[in-house]
């Protein structure tokens, strides 16, 4: 099991491109989560899936889309870039709820936005 | 939402001491509280975690304590080894689908 994987593992933007982050996992697990990493500011959510089919906003989701394409697979998508999105992006997978399983991590992408 | 805070932002302890990182939460429905460790340039990864009908955790030399009451929860490196370097993260749920971290303790064990 390869676990949770993203692409791409860096990323440069300029102001006002668009990029989507992608994020898959093949554990069969249920619910999907997307991070942002700053110095200082520890993990913050973003979106989540708890289940194929919905998506709820997290903490920070202003300029941020998510689409859950299937069960595996949970994308991030920034319509317009700017430099305070410069960041870290984790996506995480819980089997079934948080406090019956472990969230797992993928590696994350480093975004930079000049 | 929940507020998670935690203390201290940086610790440095010498080999073979012991380190207590402490975290604080607002939600009191919050009811599952793991810790993440976080080596440079790597993925978080779940070291030990709690639930809230328990009130003391441990695992080889690492342990977490919860007290309900005063809403706050501690983990405990004892023996701690130059490999124990790197950031610790520790979070709450209320809601049963989503942590709320806190911002993270940089500790740092000097041979």
């Amino acid at each position: 099991n390869a676990g949770v994987t993203q692409t791409p593992k860096f990323q440069v933007l300029k102001t006002g491109q668009s990029m989507t982050l992608q994020c898959a996992q093949d554990m069969n697990h249920n619910s999907m989560y997307w991070y942002r990493q700053d110095p200082g500011m520890g993990l913050r959510l973003i979106y989540y899936s708890a289940s194929e089919g919905t998506t709820d906003k997290g903490e920070v989701p202003n300029g941020y889309n998510v689409s859950r394409l299937n069960k595996r697979e949970f994308s991030l998508r920034l319509e317009s870039a700017a430099p305070s999105q410069t960041s870290v992006y984790f996506c995480a997978s819980i089997l079934s709820g948080v406090g019956t399983d472990t969230q797992y991590f993928g590696p994350g992408t480093r975004l930079t936005v000049l | 939402g929940e507020n998670v805070e935690q203390h201290p932002s940086t610790l440095s302890v010498q080999e073979g001491d012991s380190a207590v990182i402490k975290c604080t939460y607002s939600d009191s429905a919050s009811n599952y509280f793991p810790w993440y460790k976080q080596e440079l340039g790597k993925r978080p990864q779940l070291i030990i975690d709690i639930r809230s009908n328990v009130g003391e955790k441990k695992d080889q030399r690492i342990a977490v304590t919860l007290n309900k009451t005063a809403k706050h929860f501690s983990l405990h490196i004892t023996e701690t080894q130059p490999e124990d370097s790197a950031v610790y993260f520790c979070a709450a749920s209320p809601s049963g689908y989503a942590l709320n971290f806190g911002k993270g303790t940089s500790l740092l064990v000097t041979p």
